[in-house]
């Protein structure tokens, strides 16, 4: 059974710092993963796809790594700004016995 | 390009009584998911569709719990009673089909549901 691990649970930074965020999955057979950001009270915003056969994918400020093996993917915000504080929720996808499944989320407060 | 339509927004219900959620996919998405996210977790999945077919349904609770798409496109999840239990935000997401891989998810603005 895929088991999904998102660590810290939370964080706040002061602003102009670059993070990271990780992520650990117990079942390498996925054939993608997502990196998401939630607002409060708002729905999930889709930040990054990483594909199984990719190591690693960009947009902007953000840059998400994945290795399928170790059942890891990271999550690199450079410059944090306030505007970036949200949770973030990555999901891997696979076939056979699950399909997709989030981790719990890190909570990011970036501070002005 | 229009997103993941859903609707209500907010439902507040008592316990044993039943309700209904709507979604509308992205146009031309084959696959829809609806989730169920509990305060403080990750959206865990009820139920995903393969146009109008079920791929996985392992986690919805069948007794009380039901979903449709007919025609492929919009679906309706419904409690049929409701627990306490079951407050939840219900989120609806789509996502197109390559070469039967499942490509980026979008999600809707998700539904809030409280049962009294």
């Amino acid at each position: 059974k895929q088991e999904v691990t998102q660590i810290p649970a939370a964080l706040s930074v002061p602003e102009g710092e670059n993070l990271v965020l990780n992520c650990s999955f117990t079942d390498s057979a996925i054939y993608n993963l997502q990196w998401f950001r939630q607002d409060p009270g708002k729905g999930l915003t889709s930040l990054l796809l990483i594909q199984s056969s990719q190591r690693e994918q960009t947009s902007g400020r953000l840059n998400a790594s994945l290795d399928k093996s170790s059942g890891r993917s990271t999550l690199y915000i450079a410059a944090s700004q306030p505007g970036d504080s949200a949770t973030y929720l990555c999901a891997p996808s696979g076939t056979g016995g699950f399909k997709t499944i989030f981790g719990a989320g890190t909570r990011l407060f970036v501070k002005a | 390009e229009a997103g993941v339509a859903q609707s209500p927004r907010y439902k507040i219900i008592e316990k044993r009584q039943s309700v209904a959620f709507w979604c509308n996919p992205i146009s031309g998405h084959a696959t829809l998911y609806w989730y169920q996210q509990i305060l403080g977790q990750g959206p865990k999945l009820l139920i995903q569709f393969q146009n109008n077919g079920v791929v996985d349904d392992s986690q919805l609770p069948k007794d009380r719990f039901s979903a449709e798409r007919l025609k492929g496109v919009d679906s309706t999840l419904k409690i049929q009673p409701a627990k306490l239990e079951d407050s939840a935000v219900y989120l609806c997401a789509s996502s197109s089909t390559t070469l039967g891989a499942y490509n980026e998810q979008f999600f809707g603005p998700g539904t809030r549901l409280t049962v009294l």
